[in-house]
């Protein structure tokens, strides 16, 4: 089945330095979508990127969509405190809610 | 708009106790999962549907049912609780046709002694 790798698990960074969390699906995707769940809550939809190569911004955020459609990555840059927590990206395979499947997540943890 | 709601948001069984999680969203969505996340392993979905009188199995089903007999609600029913059902499970809904963004509920924090 559908497997979506998600680099690194942990990341720890100084506030105000830049962060990266990278993932990488075994098969070709139509889609992903990142979400971010801060500490005790639920995770909360931040973008889809559906077109090959597509790039997408969020204020200090950046989505990017590989070529191939099988890998993504989310880029912060500057992070602050409200940055804490964890971000997911959920590949879909083209089959609706059932097609989607997640990746295990980076926790990010800012030191001020 | 309540969105997704889930209760109860904490629950303790004892092994073999047989309990229901439930959820219900006042978005019309149809399509409505069911995921348990562990500490390392992400959200793994358990069950999920497409429509009312639709229902279907994830990547881990085994020990849980479900059933939709409306369009708001999707009861998630624990059989005979394990320890090794000790999670917290989020239910979430998505418009579908093309827009599979979930909306998630706010857990349920179930530990099984």
């Amino acid at each position: 089945g559908q497997q979506v790798m998600q680099i690194p698990q942990y990341q720890h960074v100084q506030e105000g330095e830049d962060f990266t969390t990278y993932c990488n699906s075994s098969t070709t995707l139509s889609n992903i979508q990142w979400y971010k769940q801060r500490p005790g809550g639920h995770p909360v939809f931040l973008i889809q990127l559906v077109k090959s190569g597509e790039v997408k911004k969020q204020k200090r955020l950046t989505f990017q969509f590989g070529e191939a459609k099988k890998n993504s990555s989310l880029h912060i840059t500057a992070t602050q405190t409200t940055d804490v927590g964890t971000y997911f990206c959920a590949g879909d395979s083209g089959g609706g809610a059932d097609g989607l499947t997640f990746g295990k997540g980076t926790h990010l943890i800012i030191q001020p | 708009n309540a969105g997704v709601t889930q209760t109860p948001k904490f629950q303790v069984l004892k092994t073999g106790q047989s309990m229901t999680l439930q959820c219900a969203q006042d978005m019309n969505h149809e399509y409505m999962s069911w995921y348990r996340q562990d500490p390392g392993m992400g959200l793994r979905l358990i069950h999920y549907s497409v429509g009312a009188g639709i229902t279907d199995q994830g990547e881990v089903p085994n020990g849980y049912n479900v059933s939709r007999s409306t369009t708001e609600d999707f009861p998630l029913r624990l059989l005979s609780a394990a320890p090794s059902q000790t999670s917290v499970y989020f239910c979430a809904s998505s418009y579908g046709y093309g827009s599979y963004e979930q909306y998630f509920g706010p857990g349920t924090r179930l530990t099984v002694t």
